[in-house]
């Protein structure tokens, strides 16, 4: 089953103890992307990548950290987590193709609470 | 990535056509209309994409004029599991800037008993 797959999908933590959630696609997509989203923000984009070893910032990068070893992969770090970092997480990936719209699929979220 | 406009907020009663619009007025040739349905705790789900005209598939149809500055996704016969937020994105999959995408607070669709 074509998916996205998200771990862990909830995580309470404490501030200042380095995370990482994981984001993994068996679609071969080329693109992956972070959001993150908080009530009445809306969808907000953190990071993405275009192919391996290729990143980029989106809107809200501050405090992130994002690698691309493997193209089915694009974890993402919080090196020292904090209250503010409390959302509900989204990791997407779709392809990129000629004459083709934006389609996103994307994992079941993360809920992270930093204490 | 064309900036987008959309209602914050929409309700309608069971069984009635619901019609959101999205304004878009400076898409470019390239780009594509592209909507998606997001339910509470779950991450967006793409629902229709169009180009120009009118596309339909089993959920909705998304009608584009003919100078392509709004769309309008329409839903048929909404039940209380439409009830959702509905985002429109405007982009080409293949072009430059097209990667740093903005959702936006879409729109909150209420579907009233």
């Amino acid at each position: 089953e074509a998916q996205v797959t998200q771990n862990p999908r909830y995580l309470i933590t404490v501030t200042g103890k380095k995370l990482t959630v994981t984001c993994s696609q068996n679609m071969n997509h080329e693109y992956m992307s972070w959001y993150r989203q908080d009530p009445g923000l809306g969808l907000r984009q953190i990071y993405y990548s275009m192919n391996v070893e290729v990143t980029d910032k989106g809107d809200v990068p501050e405090g992130y950290k994002v690698s691309r070893k493997e193209k089915r992969n694009f974890p993402l770090i919080l090196e020292s987590p904090s209250p503010n970092q409390t959302s509900l997480y989204f990791c997407a990936s779709s392809p990129i193709a000629e004459r083709s719209g934006i389609e996103q699929f994307f994992g079941p979220g993360t809920r992270l609470t930093v204490l | 990535l064309a900036k987008t406009t959309q209602p914050i907020s929409m309700d309608s009663y069971e069984g009635q056509e619901v019609n959101i619009t999205c304004s878009h007025n400076n898409i470019a040739t390239n780009d594509y209309i592209t909507w998606y349905q997001q339910f509470p705790s779950q991450g967006p789900r793409f629902i229709i994409q169009g180009y120009k005209t009118k596309v339909t598939n089993e959920v909705a149809s998304l009608f584009i004029p003919a100078d392509r500055k709004s769309s309008t996704l329409s839903l048929p016969r909404v039940s209380l599991s439409d009830t959702a937020v509905y985002y429109c994105l405007v982009g080409d999959s293949y072009g430059a800037g097209s990667y740093q995408l903005t959702f936006g607070k879409g729109t909150k669709l209420s579907v009233i008993p």
